[in-house]
């Protein structure tokens, strides 16, 4: 069974601070991994997906790196801003018996940037 | 171009009681998954619907029942409501084939939610 675990469960940083934020699965049989923002009380926002051939995506001052055989993936956000306080969800879709709707999920980050 | 909505975006329930809450996908997507998100938790999925038929389930009740239109939109029923049944419900939409999507268009798109509180 897949489990997705994401550490830490919160965090709170500095404003201008680089920061990384963990998330490690259990089977390595993935189609991709999918990098999510949420704000309080609201839905879901992709931030970056990444294939499984694929090592890393960037946007902006967002970077996420896949390492498929050891069951990891991390979020680097550089030069925080209050702006980027929000929950980050870490996602997989499965090899088999997953679809594009049909997500695995971690608990997510709670990350607080202070001005 | 609308995204994802969600009706209602808040209702309070009793225990016993039966729940219907709707989602229109976003312009051009064909498929619509439902995930459940209790308090402090990740989403975790509950069933997705192409051409109106439950095309994948996950470890939820028979409680939960759902239903896709014609113009792919849907609804989410949850009967006998318990306690635990309070949480987030988000619904996402997509297009099932991407060689049909141009480039970008196929982006797993999620609502803002319904917030169900069973009392």
């Amino acid at each position: 069974k897949q489990e997705v675990t994401q550490i830490p469960a919160a965090l709170s940083v500095p404003e201008g601070e680089n920061l990384v934020l963990n998330c490690s699965f259990t089977d390595s049989a993935i189609y991709n991994l999918q990098w999510f923002r949420q704000d309080p009380g609201k839905g879901l926002t992709s931030l970056l997906l990444i294939q499984s051939s694929q090592r890393e995506q960037t946007s902006g001052r967002l970077n996420a790196s896949l390492d498929k055989s050891s069951g990891r993936s991390t979020l680097y956000i550089a030069a925080s801003q209050p702006g980027d306080s929000a929950t980050y969800l870490c996602a997989v879709r499965r090899s088999y018996g997953g679809s594009q709707g049909n997500l695995i999920f971690g608990k997510g980050t709670k990350l607080s940037v202070k001005p | 171009d609308a995204g994802v909505t969600q009706s209602p975006t808040h209702l309070i329930k009793t225990r016993g009681q039966q729940v219907t809450l709707r989602c229109s996908p976003k312009s051009g997507h064909d498929t619509v998954s439902w995930y459940q998100q209790a308090l402090g938790q990740g989403p975790q999925f509950i069933f997705q619907y192409y051409e109106e038929e439950e095309r994948q389930r996950g470890n939820f009740p028979d409680r939960f029942s759902g239903h896709q239109f014609p113009n792919y939109s849907s609804e989410l029923n949850v009967n006998a409501l318990l306690l635990g049944d309070s949480a987030l419900y988000l619904c996402a939409s997509s297009l099932r084939y991407r060689d049909r999507a141009p480039s970008g268009a196929n982006v797993l798109t999620f609502g803002a939610g319904s917030r169900l509180t069973v009392l």
